[in-house]
């Protein structure tokens, strides 16, 4: 298996501009997540999936973000309009519950700069 | 209070020491611990898990968790320069899958 999979590696936006970033989760993996990762705050969940359902998003920092899973194999974040607060790593995991694994799989990030 | 508290370091140790890295949560309904090891503009990849109380050892690793005090500790004996990352505890409750990390501990072994 390829593990969980994040585009692009790096994204370089400016101000205002609409930024979107996708993950692929390992097939067979029914729990979505989406992380954003900074020095002062560390890992915050932003928001997670169960069966491509969004259960959580209270960790979404404002009406600029949002995330989609329309299938289990492909979900998005989206910040529209970016700020340079929004400047981060985002992480995507996956994990499945049912079978006893109890931890996540994270993909690589997406190191966010928005100047 | 954050749920989960994990003092940052930085942690610097010589090559061969014992390390201890710890963490201290609030919620007693936590079960389920977890440590990550995240090296440098990586993602976080799981290192140990261990339910409820007691200790579980892997290799050099050793994982232990008190529910009494809210306190759990992951040790590294004969630590290798390749140990050198930052180690981020989480935890979660039974029937829950979200998981609540602390922020992260760097450690840097010397050679």
């Amino acid at each position: 298996d390829a593990g969980v999979i994040q585009s692009p590696r790096h994204e370089v936006t400016e101000m205002g501009q609409e930024v979107t970033l996708r993950c692929k989760p390992i097939s067979g993996h029914d729990y979505l997540f989406w992380y954003r990762q900074t020095m002062m705050r560390g890992l915050e969940l932003l928001i997670y999936f169960n069966n491509n359902v969004p259960i959580d998003d209270s960790g979404m920092p404002e009406d600029r973000f949002s995330a989609k899973m329309p299938n289990a194999s492909f979900s998005t974040l989206k910040i529209q309009p970016s700020e340079p607060r929004d400047s981060a790593v985002y992480f995507c995991a996956s994990s499945s519950y049912g079978t006893g694994t109890y931890g996540y799989t994270f993909g690589s990030g997406t190191r966010l700069t928005v100047v | 209070q954050k749920e989960v508290e994990q003092d940052p370091g930085p942690l610097s140790v010589p090559e061969g020491a014992i390390v201890s890295l710890n963490c201290t949560y609030s919620n007693s309904a936590f079960q389920y611990f977890m440590w990550y090891r995240q090296y440098s503009r990586k993602g976080p990849e799981l290192l140990m898990y261990t339910y409820s109380s007691g200790n579980k050892e892997d290799g050099r690793f050793t994982a232990q968790v008190d529910k009494s005090s809210k306190y759990i500790s992951l040790f590294i004996r004969d630590s290798q320069p390749s140990d050198s990352a930052t180690y981020l505890c989480a935890m979660r409750r039974t029937g829950a899958n979200n998981l609540f990390f602390g922020t992260g501990t760097r450690l840097t072994v010397i050679p």
